[in-house]
């Protein structure tokens, strides 16, 4: 499945819960993403991590947080703090000093607020 | 901060006919600059993606131009099939620095 996976596919959370999704590759890339896909919008960054136990706040960081406690694990809290959480969202995975960001893309985690 | 935009944000033609997606950057220290194409329910893919040093780059049916100058670079697809629907983003990078993403052109082509 492109080396890359997300779960769950799809998720509903109820107002005022905290949820979180998985992303795990078997790629031995260093670096991985989190992006937000909404309609009209792009693919905006939340959280990217370009080593173990290191990680940055992107574009849209705020009600999100994460970890990478290993190299091929890199796991999305979306908190009650965010504000619009229903989105798509996209994880994905590079070799961290390629010199080009070739993105390896996950299939996705649709999660819908109730 | 650094800024891609990208037009248009849809685009329908008819098979056969070409299609043109532009994008313009903010950064000028960006020297990369790949596309993506997302179709229906799938992942986004890298199709073609050219580097500063470079002022195009063809693929088949697809080809990238890029003007430093002017901040800008295209992409061209000819021939357009019906398999060629989808989403296209376009995104700009400094080396080994963080993409930033256009809003995406969805690109519909009709039989």
């Amino acid at each position: 499945d492109g080396g890359i996976t997300q779960s769950p596919k799809y998720l509903f959370r109820k107002e005022g819960q905290n949820v979180t999704l998985s992303c795990e590759q078997n790629l031995n890339h260093d670096a991985m993403y989190w992006y937000r896909q909404d309609p009209g919008q792009g693919l905006r960054l939340i959280y990217y991590s370009q080593i173990v136990n290191d990680f940055q706040k992107g574009d849209i960081a705020e009600g999100y947080s994460v970890s990478r406690e290993k190299k091929e694990s890199f796991p999305l809290t979306v908190t009650s703090a965010q504000k619009n959480p229903t989105a798509f969202y996209l994880c994905a995975s590079s070799i961290y000093g390629a010199g080009a960001n070739v993105l390896t893309f996950g299939a996705g985690s649709r999660l819908t607020v109730l | 901060g650094e800024n891609v935009e990208q037009h248009p944000s849809t685009l329908s033609v008819q098979e056969g006919d070409s299609a043109v997606i532009k994008c313009t950057y903010s950064d000028s220290a960006s020297n990369y600059f790949p596309w993506y194409k997302q179709e229906l329910g799938k992942r986004p893919q890298l199709i073609i993606d050219i580097r500063s040093n470079v002022g195009e780059k063809k693929d088949q049916r697809i080809a990238v131009t890029l003007n430093k100058t002017a901040k800008h670079f295209s992409l061209h697809i000819t021939e357009t099939q019906p398999e060629d629907s989808a989403v296209y983003f376009c995104a700009a990078s400094r080396e080994g620095g963080k993409l930033i993403f256009g809003q995406g052109t969805e690109l519909s082509v009709k039989p």
